[in-house]
Parts: C-alpha cells; sequence; structure tokens
C-alpha cells in the first residue's frame, strides 16, 4: 500500500500561471481532503469531499477549486496563481463511519512556490 | 467555533531529557483529539488520537498523551528524547464534521 501520493513533489510557478496538484489513495477511503501549511499556522483545510461525487468549502477555499475524479482520486487547481499561494500542500484521506475509522492519513505534501 | 493552541513555538530539549509539548482545544463537547509529527520535508504521521475512555493514550515512538477535560488539555510527553525526534509536532481537533483543526505546531530541536 502506497498510501496517500501527491504529485509534484515541488512546482515553481509565475503568477498568473495556472496547475493542478494531484492526489490518490489507495485505502478505499471515501472521505478526502486538501490542506496547506504556512509557518506558524498549522494545516488550514481549503477543501473537503466527504464521499465521491461531493466537494465542500473548507476555511480558506478563496483562489482553488477541486474536483473528485473518483474515489481514489482528489485534485487541487489554482487558476490563476498569487504570490499568496506559495506554501506547502497536503492531501489527506479517511473513512466515514465515526470514532476511528476518521482518523485522516496525509500524503507527504506538494511544495508550490510563486514568483 | 472550535480552537486549538500550542503555546511554545519552539522547545529545545537535550538527549535522554524528557519531553513535554502542550495543546490546549476550546470546543463545547468532547472533542476527538490527535498528535501528529512532520519530520523535516516530510509529511504528517499520525503518533497517537485519543476518542473516549482511558485519558492516557499510548502512541508510536514511545509518546504519550493525557486529555484532561478539566483544563481542556491534551499534553504530548516522552520520557526520554532521542535526536531523531527532531521534528515538528501539531496537536489537532476533529469536531462535528470530518474536518480537522490544527494548532500552530511546535518546533523540537534536540541537543546532543
Amino acid at each position: 500500500n502506497a498510501g496517500v501520493t501527491q504529485t509534484p513533489k515541488f512546482q515553481v510557478l509565475k503568477t498568473g500561471q495556472s496547475m493542478t496538484l494531484q492526489c490518490a489513495q489507495d485505502m478505499n477511503h471515501n472521505s478526502m481532503y486538501w490542506y496547506r501549511q504556512d509557518p506558524g499556522m498549522g494545516l488550514r483545510l481549503i477543501y473537503y469531499s466527504a464521499s465521491e461525487g461531493t466537494t465542500d468549502k473548507g476555511e480558506v477555499p478563496n483562489g482553488y477549486n477541486v474536483s473528485r475524479l473518483n474515489k481514489r482520486e482528489f485534485s487541487l487547481r489554482l487558476e490563476s496563481a498569487a504570490p499568496s499561494q506559495t506554501s506547502v500542500y497536503f492531501c489527506a484521506s479517511s473513512e466515514m463511519g465515526g470514532g476511528d475509522q476518521e482518523t485522516q492519513y496525509f500524503g507527504p505534501g506538494t511544495r508550490l512556490l510563486v514568483l | 467555533a472550535q480552537s486549538v493552541t500550542q503555546p511554545d513555538i519552539h522547545i529545545t530539549v537535550s538527549e535522554g531529557a524528557s519531553l513535554e509539548l502542550r495543546c490546549n482545544y476550546s470546543y463545547g463537547a468532547t472533542p476527538y483529539l490527535f498528535w501528529y509529527v512532520q519530520s523535516p520535508g516530510q509529511g504528517l504521521q499520525l503518533l497517537l488520537k485519543y476518542f473516549s475512555g482511558d485519558t492516557l493514550v499510548q502512541g508510536i515512538k514511545g509518546f504519550e498523551a493525557e486529555f484532561k477535560r478539566s483544563q481542556s488539555s491534551f499534553n504530548l510527553r516522552k520520557p526520554s528524547v532521542h535526536w531523531s525526534d527532531a521534528a515538528e509536532y501539531f496537536c489537532a481537533l476533529k469536531a462535528a464534521g470530518n474536518k480537522l483543526t490544527f494548532g500552530g505546531g511546535t518546533r523540537v530541536l534536540v541537543k546532543p
């Protein structure tokens, strides 16, 4: 089991460029999440997908869009990148059903620099 | 709204010494609480979690945490720190809905 995988690992963009961050999980989880990590602020939820076919905004959704392609894959798109989106992006997944099943497991992250 | 506070941004500890990381939360009911560790350049690894029951929770790598409802705290401890414990540690709370709220993190430096 690879767990949660993310591509790319690193990316440099110019302001205004677009890109898509890819995430896939092989744990058959229903729920998937995108977070961004900034120094001193921990991780903040951008978007999540409770189950295939559904997506919802998190704490900091502005400037992002997501697609739940299928049960395994959840992508994050920056349509017009801004320097404020320089961050480390983490994807996570979990099961549904309450209690221990809802523990989230994280990917290795994508480091994005917007110039 | 729920919140998580980690009061210590940085902690320096000598190898072999004990370590305690503080975590305070704000939430109206009993939360699910987690500690994650992030080694430099890596993703987050789950150390331990509290859902209910015994308030002293054992985790991986020799870590434990104690849930204290009266103090709204979930502090992480390790009796003897190893150099490989140098990392950033995050406390997180899962409230209603399956979304995590994270603290700002505590960076641990281990001196030889």
